[in-house]
């Protein structure tokens, strides 16, 4: 049964930073790209970020780039999410999901989601 | 930049037929765009229904299916039941390994 399970989250200053994590298991965490989704507050879902299966590749929504940076550790199929300079906007449900196949596109599972809020 | 356009809201009878569809604000979206479906309740995570157009995800009821419809990806849910209200978000892929999702449907079952 494939599982995912995203941790970190919390109460963070706007500038902060947090690093979130996604412990995966039940499926064969090399072979798959994994990506990030955002939820703000009563709003919808948002594209973050995505990274191949080797991690040789990387990709980023505009409004992270340069600030997120999405990395993996294929030896403890777990996947992160090191956020920087966090605005009040940035405050969502982040969502850790595996790609279906080896494509970059869409999302078969996905994690409950763990709660970033950027507040002073 | 490329908006991804989704109805705001729908709604349906019990056992009716329902297509919402995700079009691009410039473009058509077709079998590259790789759309997929993802289905919402409040407070829940999103379910996948429907990836690579038309690929039901594992547990999914056949009374979901997706498709192209003219220059739009559609969604079809047919029987519809009352556990069927929730938010539906459509997702494309751009290429270049950027994605876009929707505004989201509320679907209502009346």
């Amino acid at each position: 049964e494939v599982q995912l399970l995203e941790s970190g989250g919390g109460l963070v200053q706007p500038g902060g930073s947090l690093r979130l994590s996604c412990a995966a298991s039940g499926f064969t965490f090399s072979s798959y790209a994994m990506s990030w989704v955002r939820q703000a507050p009563g709003k919808g879902l948002e594209w973050v970020s995505i990274m191949s299966g080797s991690g040789g590749s990387t990709y980023y929504a505009d409004s992270v780039k340069g600030r997120f940076t999405i990395s993996r550790d294929n030896s403890k199929s777990t996947l992160y999410l090191q956020m920087n300079s966090l605005r009040a906007e940035d405050t969502a449900v982040y969502y850790c999901a595996k790609s279906p196949s080896g494509s970059l596109a869409g999302s078969d599972y996905w994690g409950q989601g763990t709660l970033v809020t950027v507040s002073s | 930049q490329t908006v991804v356009t989704q109805e705001p809201s729908f709604s349906v009878s019990p056992g009716g037929t329902v297509t919402l569809t995700c079009g691009l604000s410039s473009g058509s979206v077709s079998t590259s765009s790789y759309p997929s479906w993802y289905q919402q309740t409040p407070g829940q995570a999103p379910r996948t229904l429907i990836y690579s157009t038309n690929t039901r995800s594992s547990g999914v009821p056949d009374r979901f299916s997706g498709s192209i419809l003219g220059n739009k990806a559609a969604l079809t849910i047919t029987g519809a039941q009352a556990d069927d209200e929730s938010d539906y978000y459509c997702v494309l892929y751009m290429g270049s390994g950027i994605s876009v999702f929707g505004g989201g449907t509320k679907l209502t079952v009346l």
